[in-house]
């Protein structure tokens, strides 16, 4: 069974600072890793996917996140942070093979960047 | 995503009540899902569907039935509703082949749902 794991309920940065969201995943096949962002009252967003080559993966909003099967870990990552950046941010894994199309997500984490 | 459409936005009604979500969506894909979000929860799998002809449990889908009337619209049913059901719920659809193999889903803005 694949599963998820974001570890922070919360994260708060100051505008300008680096920021970082942890996810970890547990798959028994190899996995295909998402990240969606989520505005208020608004649904989920793709923001980036790994499913396989460069380890460190670039996507919408000048956001990263950097794949590591040794730590089964795809941090967001993102060098300067924004106000707008506040959001709800989902991981997610689908197992491959198998998985059926399926996502399983994480429990989420609240980014707060403040002023 | 406006491809995407859900209605009701929102709903309240009571317990024991039937109810019914729809979600439409225009971007052509054979995949749809429902999905309930619960604070600290994540998102959850109610029910997927690959095609007209295909209709799948998920993980929480006691409670629920769903029609898949066209390629296009999957609706979602509370036969009796109860409190617990009370969430925020989504529906999302991917492409099937090569494109959806890889999983990237579209969502749309969600039904908040409040059972008495």
């Amino acid at each position: 069974a694949q599963s998820v794991a974001q570890p922070e309920d919360q994260v708060n940065v100051a505008e300008g600072n680096p920021l970082t969201v942890k996810c970890t995943y547990s798959v028994s096949g190899n996995p295909y890793l998402f990240w969606y962002v989520q505005y208020p009252n608004r649904g989920l967003q793709f923001l980036l996917k790994y499913i396989t080559g460069d380890n460190l993966v670039k996507g919408s909003y000048g956001f990263e996140a950097e794949f590591n099967k040794s730590q089964t870990s795809f941090h967001l990552k993102k060098p300067s942070a924004l106000v707008s950046d506040s959001a709800l941010y989902f991981c997610a894994v689908r197992e491959s093979p198998g998985g059926g199309n399926k996502l399983t997500f994480g429990t989420g984490t609240q980014l707060k960047v403040e002023l | 995503d406006a491809d995407v459409t859900q209605t009701p936005r929102n709903r309240i009604t009571k317990t024991g009540k039937r109810i019914m979500l729809e979600c439409s969506q225009t971007k052509g894909h054979d995949r749809m899902y429902w999905y309930r979000q619960d604070p600290g929860l994540g998102l959850q799998l109610i029910y997927y569907s690959f095609d007209v002809k295909d209709i799948n449990k998920g993980e929480i889908s006691d409670g629920y039935s769903v029609s898949r009337q066209a390629q296009a619209k999957f609706s979602l049913s509370l036969e009796s509703a109860i409190p617990n059901q009370t969430a925020l719920y989504f529906c999302a659809t991917s492409e099937s082949g090569t494109s959806g193999f890889f999983g990237e889903q579209f969502f749309g803005p969600g039904t908040r749902l409040t059972v008495l």
